[in-house]
């Protein structure tokens, strides 16, 4: 299972874009990288998911280099209801076993 | 549409306990998984099922099983509770097997076991 790294925390404000990078270097060749969010008391919620380059959403966008060792999710323009915690998961599309949640990163957006 | 749902909400159990946990997906999805969150750290995988069938295991001793019904709902079960299976537990739905496809999760059972 490839390991991820995320930073442990963010801080940003109203209307600022925030990029959050997740590195992933034992990434598979079959491997899928997904994000999701999560409020506190609440189960986790899907954003986005890739596999190389770019995927954008109405809610997000996703770079991945060539090499695929990391990813970075971009909020564009976060409000105060942005304030969460994103999580990175890699894994391949056999089933949700191979998707690991780790410590994922807490942004705090403040006004 | 109703999302998933769960039930109870909190549950406080003793230390030796059994304890079953209920979750029904979102109409017309067939895969359900379950997850244990503790206090800050992400979800940990318990299981999957998909149409009836167990498609994922976890690193979870024995004491937890589950169970899908012909109707896709779920039941979690966990015997002979320890204080560290104090957690948040959470259901997750979708529409097949595979994590091509979003995941639904409920807003989870509270475990408290004392």
């Amino acid at each position: 299972l490839a390991k991820t790294t995320q930073p442990i925390s963010m801080d940003s404000y109203e209307g600022q874009e925030v990029n959050i990078t997740c590195s992933h270097n034992n990434i598979a060749t079959n491997d899928y990288i997904t994000w999701y969010q999560q409020f506190p008391s609440q189960g986790p919620r899907f954003i986005i998911q890739g596999y190389k380059t770019k995927v954008t959403n109405e809610v997000a966008s996703l770079f991945i280099p060539a090499d695929r060792k990391s990813s970075t999710l971009s909020l564009p323009r976060v409000s105060l209801s942005d304030t969460a915690v994103y999580y990175c998961l890699v894994g391949d599309r056999t089933g949700f076993q191979k998707l690991v949640f780790g410590t994922g990163t807490r942004l705090l957006v403040s006004p | 549409d109703a999302g998933v749902t769960q039930s109870p909400t909190h549950l406080i159990k003793t230390r030796g306990q059994h304890v079953t946990l209920r979750c029904s997906p979102i109409s017309g999805h067939k895969s359900v998984s379950w997850y244990q969150q503790v206090l800050g750290q992400g979800p940990q995988f318990i299981f999957q099922y998909y149409e009836k069938e167990e498609r994922g295991r976890g690193n979870f001793p024995d004491r937890f099983s589950a169970r899908q019904f012909p109707n896709y709902s779920s039941e979690l079960n966990v015997n002979a509770l320890l204080l560290g299976d104090s957690a948040l537990y959470l259901c997750a739905s979708s529409l097949g097997s595979s994590s091509s496809y979003e995941q639904y999760f409920g807003p989870g059972t509270r475990l408290t076991v004392t």
